[in-house]
């Protein structure tokens, strides 16, 4: 089973920030949170992870709560082109660690 | 470039048949992996490989069979289709943590 928990839908309006939240109230200290998104059945597409800080790239940012409990990745400028479903995974150090994948909050951008 | 190459992208096949799926990856990574998404979109790990050595299995039929002849292939062979094996099956690979996914296989199986 998946370690997170996520609503199942979402709408943004274009321009604005999408805030998409997670909750891994279960994560122990060694486990990371990922995020990735599978736009219209392509193949998932990594977008940013974290342990412990706040972390920014081109695509998002991820905000980690301080007990690292849920997480809530934010897109600043949504587009059209951002409509996805999103998926929060938390996961090991080690290729030996799964990666599991719950049902993830699919995420409309409207016009 | 396509850093993650699978084929055929659509596999449409009568059951019982033998097929296989092919996965290539230009990264240098060490890991790959096989994905299945069902028809209600859930994305579930059947195998991984690091240097061509298995390292995760997970509860798949034993008509599944991976192959991985180099560490940039990882090939997925599967004896005697069933129906309920029509999925979109994805590779992926990595280097650490970070997966990087194949475009998939649509397999209908009739």
């Amino acid at each position: 089973d998946a370690k997170t928990t996520q609503p199942p839908s979402m709408d943004c309006a274009e321009g604005r920030a999408a805030n998409l939240p997670c909750n891994h109230s279960t994560i122990s200290g060694n486990e990371y949170v990922y995020w990735y998104r599978q736009i219209h059945s392509q193949g998932p597409q990594y977008i940013i992870h974290g342990l412990k800080n706040n972390e920014t790239n081109e695509m998002a940012s991820l905000i980690i709560t301080e007990d690292r409990k849920s997480s809530t990745l934010i897109l600043p400028h949504a587009t059209l082109r951002d409509t996805a479903v999103y998926y929060c995974i938390v996961r090991g150090k080690t290729s030996y660690d799964k990666v599991i994948f719950g049902p993830g909050t699919s995420l409309s951008v409207i016009p | 470039d396509t850093a993650v190459s699978q084929t055929p992208k659509y596999l449409v096949t009568q059951m019982g048949n033998d097929k296989s799926i092919k996965c290539e990856q230009n990264l240098g990574h060490d890991t790959m992996y096989w994905y299945k998404q069902d028809s209600k979109k859930f994305l579930k790990i059947m195998f991984s490989y690091n240097n061509k050595e298995l390292i995760i299995n997970e509860t798949v039929p034993n008509r599944f069979s991976p192959k991985s002849p180099d560490k940039a292939h990882l090939n997925l062979h599967i004896n005697s289709l069933e129906l309920g094996d029509s999925a979109v099956y994805f590779c992926a690979s990595s280097q650490g943590l970070t997966q990087y996914f194949g475009p998939g296989t649509r397999l209908l199986v009739l």
